[in-house]
């Protein structure tokens, strides 16, 4: 079974500055998806980056950023020049490549000051 | 908004009881995912179907059903239901059964059961 760890339950940063979300995981498959999802107070889940593990190159969307390390199952999130509404939960989820079920991470709790 | 529908937004009931939760997937999405998010267990896959027939199972109560009808919308089914079951229920759509499609979230249905 895999699991997703997301170590800091909290963070905050000012506005304008950056923000790194830490991610671990842990699978025996070779192929498999990893993503970022945003939950602001609303409620909605919202995709912000997927990574694909048989692709070398670190995801980037505007803002959003991935430090994905295979060979440490670790997968990051930057986000750069924070802005207000950055001020979410964010999860880290895993999905096999054979397959969609989204395994989740515990969330991060982010909050961007002005 | 997402394209996914949950109906209703809000459910109250009682110990004991029986509900439906109805979501109908975005136009041509041909999968439904059922989540659970809760404070004991986090963010949860429940199960999963592919134009109408299940596709994945995760952690899936027995007093839980779901089925995916011709018209792709689909229904969860929570029956005997106890305290631990307040949470907010997520369905998610996505064209095909594999992470190469994006799953788009619903807006969630929050029951309460006292």
């Amino acid at each position: 079974a895999q699991t997703v760890t997301q170590s800091q339950p909290e963070m905050s940063v000012q506005e304008a500055e950056t923000v790194t979300l830490s991610c671990t995981y842990d699978t025996s498959e070779n192929n498999y998806y990893l993503f970022w999802y945003k939950q602001p107070p609303s409620r909605q889940m919202i995709l912000v980056i997927r990574q694909e593990a048989y692709k070398q190159q670190n995801a980037t969307e505007n803002r959003f950023s991935v430090n994905f390390q295979k060979a440490a199952k670790s997968f990051s999130l930057k986000i750069s020049d924070s802005q207000l509404g950055d001020t979410a939960m964010y999860f880290c989820a895993f999905s096999k490549a054979a397959g969609n079920k989204l395994t989740f991470g515990g969330g991060t709790r982010v909050l961007v000051k002005p | 908004d997402s394209g996914v529908t949950q109906t209703p937004k809000h459910l109250i009931t009682a110990t004991g009881q029986r509900v439906t939760l109805r979501c109908s997937p975005r136009s041509g999405d041909l999968s439904v995912y059922w989540y659970q998010q809760s404070l004991d267990q986090g963010l949860q896959f429940l199960i999963q179907y592919y134009n109408g027939e299940e596709r994945a199972k995760g952690n899936i109560l027995e007093r839980f059903s779901a089925q995916q009808f011709p018209d792709l919308h689909s229904e969860l089914n929570l029956s005997s239901l106890e305290l631990g079951d307040s949470a907010l229920y997520f369905c998610a759509s996505s064209l095909s059964a594999t992470p190469y499609n994006e799953q788009f979230f619903g807006p969630g249905t929050r029951l309460t059961v006292l």
